[in-house]
């Protein structure tokens, strides 16, 4: 089967670096996804790996180590608008598996 | 705005009845997918069309439909509705098939209550 686990919950002050962990279990692997999705809207992407190592797009961060199943989201400078869901998705043969959700909350 | 459209925005109905929702994907996007989102929780996967061809399947209940037309369109139809169904109906488009599932452009969805 394909799992996916994620911490539901992290909090963070304005200014601070958060990192969302995700481990997973998947038959069949491409890469690994990570959407944000504000309350009351859709799921936007943010980033993509495919490969092991880190991709940075400008404050947000995204790594991956396929031998460990593992990856995580790197938030860094945090500010307010950046409380939101944040979901890692599973590229796998057929379909993009999603996880259940980290809620970041940032603090002033 | 991720270019996806899909109408209705809300909608009420009781148990028993049928809906249909719709999607229109980005211009030039061939591949449609349908997600349901319940309270608090994550995206399950129902149901993904490539080019008017089904592609893959998740956890689609029988009572539950869809299919793309020949202008890309997709419609997703549930029927004898249960209180349980009561969700937000994602549709997501992507360039093309399975290997640029990776990066989809969500609609604002459909929610969708049943009394």
């Amino acid at each position: 089967g394909q799992s996916l686990e994620q911490p539901s919950e992290v909090t963070a002050v304005e200014g601070a670096i958060v990192q969302i962990n995700c481990t997973y279990q998947t038959s069949g692997f491409y890469g690994l996804s990570w959407y944000q999705q504000h309350d009351g809207g859709a799921p936007t992407f943010l980033s993509y790996n495919a490969l092991d190592g880190l991709e940075e797009t400008g404050r947000f961060s995204s790594f991956l180590s396929r031998s460990d199943s593992y990856g995580y989201l790197l938030l860094q400078e945090l500010q307010m608008k950046d409380s939101a869901s944040y979901f890692c998705a599973v590229q796998g043969t057929d379909k993009l598996i999603f996880g259940t959700g980290t809620r970041l909350q940032v603090f002033p | 705005d991720s270019g996806v459209t899909q109408t209705p925005k809300h909608l009420i109905t009781a148990t028993g009845q049928r809906v249909t929702l719709r999607c229109s994907p980005r211009s030039g996007d061939l591949s449609v997918y349908w997600y349901q989102q319940s309270l608090d929780q994550g995206l399950q996967f129902l149901i993904q069309y490539y080019n008017g061809e089904e592609r893959a399947k998740g956890n689609i209940l029988e009572r539950f439909s869809a299919q793309q037309f020949p202008d890309l369109h997709s419609e997703l139809n549930l029927s004898s509705l249960e209180l349980g169904d009561s969700a937000l109906y994602f549709c997501a488009s992507s360039v093309g098939g399975s290997e640029s599932s990776y990066e989809q452009y969500f609609g604002p969805g459909t929610r969708l209550t049943v009394t």
